[in-house]
């Protein structure tokens, strides 16, 4: 099952424009991360923030937690064609340390 | 160094079929999880080995199972296939116990079940 839901479904924005993606989830977490999907190929990892953070930055990434609100925000700044793709937020949850998905952000940018 | 590797890239079965993928995690990694991601149905956590035993598995019936052998590599065996089988299957792995927390994709096999 889904831990989460992030929103919006889909975002389309131009080149230099930022992206902004949200992701809420459910229960209590050791840390949250944001995964990258090219077109249906595998994961590629952007950025982890663990739950006694509230703010982390990475290059054109910056992203958010708030674990009252049990929600993380995706920043992507001055958004590039190749930024296009699918955004997943996924929590790492108790002991078990699998990893529960979100539903997923696809972003288009446009030239 | 290298990242997961999986095999094969694309896996085309019938229904009833068994289908074997195969997943070999980053060097120093002994953690490998096995995740779906299915049409419609997100990424869904599979299955979970570590030093050859599974830890941990999903929501999902017996006929998907899996072993992990001395090498850390592993292998995710799905018995008696139906059409909605078909999907992406994505392997990652992680240090253990998790000096880091990042898990590191693979870039799946694509199984397509006629």
């Amino acid at each position: 099952s889904q831990q989460g839901e992030e929103d919006p479904q889909a975002l389309s924005i131009q080149e230099g424009e930022n992206a902004t993606m949200n992701c809420s989830y459910k229960t209590s977490i050791n840390n949250l991360q944001w995964y990258r999907q090219n077109s249906g190929r595998g994961l590629v990892h952007l950025i982890l923030i663990r739950s006694n953070e509230r703010e982390k930055h990475s290059g054109r990434l910056r992203v958010t937690l708030d674990t009252s609100k049990k929600s993380s925000s995706l920043l992507i700044t001055a958004s590039r064609a190749a930024d296009t793709a699918s955004y997943f937020c996924a929590t790492d949850v108790g002991s078990a340390r699998q990893l529960t998905f979100g539903s997923g952000t696809q972003l288009t940018v446009l030239p | 160094e290298a990242g997961v590797t999986q095999s094969p890239t694309h896996l085309i079965k019938t229904r009833g079929q068994q289908a074997t993928l195969r997943c070999s995690p980053i060097s120093g990694h002994t953690s490998v999880y096995w995740y779906q991601q299915a049409l419609g149905l997100g990424l869904q956590f599979l299955l979970w080995y570590d030093e050859g035993e599974e830890r941990n598995r999903g929501n999902f019936p017996p006929r998907f199972s899996g072993r992990q052998f001395p090498n850390y590599s592993s292998e995710l065996n799905v018995n008696a296939l139906e059409l909605e089988d078909s999907a992406l299957y994505l392997c990652a792995s992680r240090p253990y116990p998790p000096r880091e927390e990042t898990q590191y994709f693979g870039p799946g096999t694509r199984l397509l079940v006629l």
